[in-house]
């Protein structure tokens, strides 16, 4: 277990909707960052927090927004969910006191969008 | 656009063999290597790192790392069933801490 925590587990939604999901950080971690994992694809980098401030976006739309909070915990906002949008969605938390940043994860959430 | 390349897969070992993992990455810059293990329906679970060239060992897993012809290895000696899982190799771009995954290779080590 790496204490990475995701909320909720599963979760289906309907295209158009919105959705939130939430991580709660690694104790120590003050930088947290967002993946969607499609079926038999390596985890796509969404955006990165460092110290509540977005500090690294990957190739998503704008539809995809986060927040990081003074505890270091995040959200990941989506909006107009499309049926691409199923996945699962990895939080990852990691410290700049770690030699080489690395990263730990948490159980992710699975978005199934109908 | 960093590039991170595994083979797919399935790779298919007997218990007890070695297994041998590869990964080629395109950014000359990076400075350290991850290997995760992921399994079926789970997230990735961190088992090893790597920043220097040459062997890093870690109980049945060695990584290998060689920056000169941008490829890094992961072995696993003495495969066992338990073993079976697909393994990410994520490479930060040089200048950034936030990784590229390759798309993972599936081992699946039978009995």
């Amino acid at each position: 277990e790496t204490g990475v925590t995701q909320s909720p587990t599963h979760l289906i939604k309907t295209r158009g909707q919105q959705v939130t999901l939430r991580c709660s950080s690694q104790s120590g971690h003050n930088t947290v960052s967002w993946y969607q994992q499609a079926l038999g694809q390596g985890p796509q980098f969404i955006f990165q927090y460092y110290r509540e401030e977005e500090n690294g976006r990957g190739n998503f739309p704008p539809r995809f927004s986060g927040l990081q909070f003074p505890n270091y915990s995040s959200e990941l906002n989506v909006n107009a969910l499309e049926l691409d949008d199923s996945a699962l969605y990895l939080c990852a938390s990691s410290s700049p006191r770690d030699a080489g940043y690395e990263q730990y994860f948490g159980p992710g959430t699975r978005l199934t969008v109908t | 656009q960093k590039e991170v390349e595994q083979n797919s897969g399935p790779l298919s070992v007997p218990e007890g063999a070695i297994a041998s993992l590869n990964c080629t990455y395109s950014d000359r810059g990076s400075q350290s290597f991850f290997w995760y293990r992921q399994y079926s329906g789970k997230s990735p679970e961190l088992i090893m790192f790597i920043y220097s060239n040459g062997d890093k060992e870690d109980g049945r897993f060695t990584a290998q790392l060689n920056k000169a012809s941008q490829y890094v290895s992961l072995l696993i000696r003495d495969s066992q069933p338990s073993d079976s899982a697909t393994y990410l190799c994520a490479v930060p771009s040089g200048g950034s801490y936030i990784p590229t995954f390759g798309r993972g290779t599936s081992l699946i080590v039978h009995p």
